[in-house]
C-alpha cells in the first residue's frame, strides 16, 4: 500500500463547476498535509496546508481533514480554466519530509 | 522576498560522470530539502538539511548526497550518473520549526 494515494485522473470539470480532489494516507500518527499545485514543467506551489479536523478555506478553495478515516480533500469551487494542473497531495513525515501523492491531473473545460 | 532559486536550470550529462546541483533558500529559512520528480516514481524525497546537518534522508543509493553551507545554501551531488537519474530535482525551503515548504524552480537532468 502506498503512503499517500491519490487518483491520478484526469478529473474533467466544465468552467464555473465545483472540483473535489481526494487523498488517503496511510500512517495515522501523521499532523500534517499539504495540496500543492504544479502546472506542466512548472515546479510545485503551495496551495493550502491543514492540520485539525475539518474544513480550511481559502478564496476559491477549501481544504477539508478528517484524520480518524485518514482523508484529506480538496475542494475548487467556480472552476478556471486557468487551474488545470495536476494537484499534488503531500503528508508530513519526519524532519521536513514531505511524501506525496503521484497527483490528480484536473483538466477544466470551458 | 526573493523565493528559492536553483542553478543550474537545465544540464545535459553522460552516464558515469557526476554533478552538483545549488540551491539557494528564501532568506531567513534554514531548512533546506531536496526531491527528485519523474513520471514513474513522482516527487520523491532524497534529504534535508538544517544547519548544515542532514536530519533525515531519503530512500536513495550513497550516489546521492548533499551539504548544506553555514549561509544556508545547499547542493546536491550525484556521482557515477545513470540513465534513471535524468528527473526534475527540486529545492524546497523552509522557516526554522515551520512546516510549510516552498519550492524552487527545479534543475532538470538529462542523463545521455
Amino acid at each position: 500500500q502506498k503512503e499517500v494515494e491519490q487518483n491520478s485522473g484526469p478529473l474533467s470539470v466544465p468552467e464555473g463547476a465545483i472540483a473535489s480532489l481526494n487523498c488517503t494516507y496511510s500512517d495515522r500518527g501523521s499532523q500534517s498535509f499539504f495540496w500543492y499545485r504544479q502546472y506542466s514543467g512548472k515546479s510545485p506551489e503551495l496551495i493550502m496546508s491543514i492540520y485539525s479536523n475539518g474544513d480550511k478555506e481559502d478564496g476559491r478553495f477549501t481544504a477539508q481533514l478528517n484524520k480518524a478515516s485518514q482523508y484529506v480533500s480538496l475542494l475548487i469551487r467556480d472552476s478556471q480554466p486557468s487551474d488545470s494542473a495536476t494537484y499534488l497531495c503531500a503528508v508530513k513525515g519526519g524532519y521536513n519530509k514531505l511524501i506525496f501523492g503521484a497527483g490528480t491531473r484536473l483538466a477544466v473545460h470551458p | 522576498k526573493a523565493g528559492v532559486t536553483q542553478t543550474p536550470r537545465y544540464l545535459i550529462k553522460t552516464r558515469g560522470q557526476q554533478v552538483t546541483l545549488s540551491c539557494s533558500p528564501i532568506s531567513g529559512h534554514r531548512s533546506v530539502s531536496w526531491y527528485q520528480q519523474t513520471p514513474g516514481q513522482g516527487l520523491q524525497f532524497l534529504f534535508e538539511y538544517f544547519s548544515e546537518t542532514q536530519r533525515n534522508k531519503g530512500n536513495f543509493p550513497g550516489r546521492f548526497s548533499g551539504r548544506q553551507f553555514s549561509n544556508s545554501r545547499s547542493e546536491m551531488n550525484v556521482s557515477t550518473l545513470e540513465l534513471g537519474d535524468s528527473a526534475l530535482y527540486l529545492c524546497a525551503s523552509s522557516f526554522y520549526e515551520q512546516e510549510t515548504q516552498y519550492f524552487g524552480p527545479g534543475t532538470r537532468l538529462l542523463v545521455l
